[in-house]
């Protein structure tokens, strides 16, 4: 069963409005969250994370958003450029320890002009 | 160049042969892991490493064999390659915090 997901494949946004990307959990015992972008062929990088004891960290243009009680987090990104376009990953620390991360399945954002 | 580095980048081998994928990180981190990226499932970790001679099981390991006898490698070996191991493998490292690095990724098609 995933720990993590991203429940919507594919989101398309025009550029300039906000990008909405959601991820929700089942583990209450993650601490930590990140977001990852990917684009085509090349590994995914590291984005912007949360810990657990926040409700929001932001970065330039991204925020994310920590809600503990609905285990439920989300990305926005404003204004949205089409350099945004790629598939973002949610993941989660794994409470096992060893710096093992749990993935989403992955949201691919299309910002078109 | 520093980073992590994966090779090759892409590779094509028939079911039944055997395979090594590589993985070269110039940071010293101590972990280093395995995934594989499919449609819908998003990353899976297939195996990790704490340090050198310490390599643990993740949630996809059936078929695959790692080492890592130096803390700058740390190969996946597909022992007998089969059609379902056709995927995108990355490679990642990371040392304090959970944040992970990840190499370019090796594209694998087995036919």
């Amino acid at each position: 069963d995933q720990q993590v997901k991203q429940n919507s494949p594919s989101l398309s946004v025009q550029e300039g409005r906000i990008s909405i990307l959601n991820c929700d959990y089942t583990n209450s015992m993650f601490d930590y969250f990140l977001w990852y972008k990917k684009y085509p062929a090349e590994g995914p990088t590291f984005l912007i994370s949360i810990s657990s004891i926040k409700d929001k960290n932001e970065d330039g243009r991204f925020t994310v958003f920590l809600n503990k009680s609905a285990k439920h987090l989300s990305l926005h990104i404003v204004p949205s450029q089409p350099g945004d376009s790629a598939v973002y990953f949610c993941a989660a620390s794994d409470p096992s320890g060893y710096n093992k991360l749990i993935f989403g399945a992955g949201t691919r954002l299309a910002v078109h002009p | 160049d520093a980073g992590i580095t994966q090779s090759p980048r892409y590779k094509i081998t028939e079911t039944g042969r055997q395979v090594t994928l590589m993985c070269h990180q110039t940071w010293s981190h101590s972990y280093m892991f395995w995934y594989r990226q499919d449609l819908g499932h998003g990353l899976r970790l297939i195996y990790y490493s704490a340090a050198a001679d310490i390599t643990d099981k993740g949630e996809v390991p059936d078929g695959y064999v790692v080492s890592r006898s130096k803390t700058e490698n740390f190969p996946l070996t597909l022992e007998s390659a089969t059609r379902s191991q056709t995927s995108v493998y990355f490679c990642a490292s990371s040392e304090r915090g959970p944040e992970q690095y990840f190499g370019p990724g090796t594209r694998l098609t087995v036919t």
